[in-house]
């Protein structure tokens, strides 16, 4: 199946300090990638959607000036939580989903990366 | 606008017993309806899905379910639990505009 790699799978840092989060699409190129925060024992909460060489459309309530997305080619979504504190201490996933594969249609089929623990102190 | 439902946010079945996690959804429009497994401290990992076609779907690790539009479930099962089936399950649908909408989730506890 398709593969979604997110790195890191985990970061600790310092209250104040911004950290980068990538999420690849290794063997096919990801029209649209999303990304979600999950706070534990809960569900999925949709951050924001990212096309390809577009701005990411962001969910209510989600400040896109802290949770910068930047989705420069097919293959790879970043999202960079600026000036970090503990309340976005977190799990983070990213998803990425495509038109076709293999000729086949895989059009709203997400497929997610690992995921990345942040933890800020 | 679509919603999900997972009845039951945790799940305990003995080992070799029947697995049921049930799942209701809202949709205006034909859904596209998924499954999704996660370990702990890990991503989603597709378990099965629905898109058009059979309504009954068959998964990876032996588990199926079945759409029924009538009844708007899509309910998970496995006829025998193995203890590696411990984890949380993500019931989702999506519109035709690749929105996904996830259930609160189901923990499943397999007991020896």
């Amino acid at each position: 199946g398709a593969v979604v790699s997110q790195h890191p799978s985990r970061v600790i840092c310092k209250s104040g300090t911004s950290v980068k989060i990538e999420c690849r699409s290794l063997d096919f190129q990801a029209t649209t990638m999303f990304w979600y925060r999950q706070f534990p024992k809960q569900s999925l909460m949709l951050m924001a959607t990212s096309n390809e060489g577009s701005k990411a459309t962001y969910e209510q309530g989600v400040e896109k000036d802290k949770f910068l997305i930047n989705h420069a080619s097919l293959t790879l979504s970043t999202l960079t939580v600026t000036s970090a504190h503990p309340e976005d201490s977190s799990f983070y996933i990213c998803s990425a989903s495509f038109g076709q594969w293999r000729g086949r249609s895989a059009k709203n089929i997400q497929y997610f990366g690992a995921g990345t623990r942040l933890s800020v102190l | 606008a679509q919603s999900v439902t997972q009845l039951g946010s945790h799940v305990s079945v003995s080992e070799g017993a029947l697995v049921l996690l049930r799942c209701n959804y809202s949709s205006s429009v034909p859904p596209y309806l998924f499954w999704y497994v996660q370990y702990p401290n890990q991503g989603l990992q597709l378990l099965l899905k629905y898109t058009t076609g059979a309504t009954l779907v068959k998964g990876i690790n032996g588990f199926e379910a079945e759409f029924k539009k009538s009844e708007t479930s899509f309910h998970l099962t496995k006829p025998s639990a193995h203890m590696s089936d411990a984890a949380e399950y993500f019931c989702a649908v999506s519109d035709a505009g690749n929105q996904f909408y996830f259930g609160t989730g189901t923990s499943l506890t397999v007991i020896p």
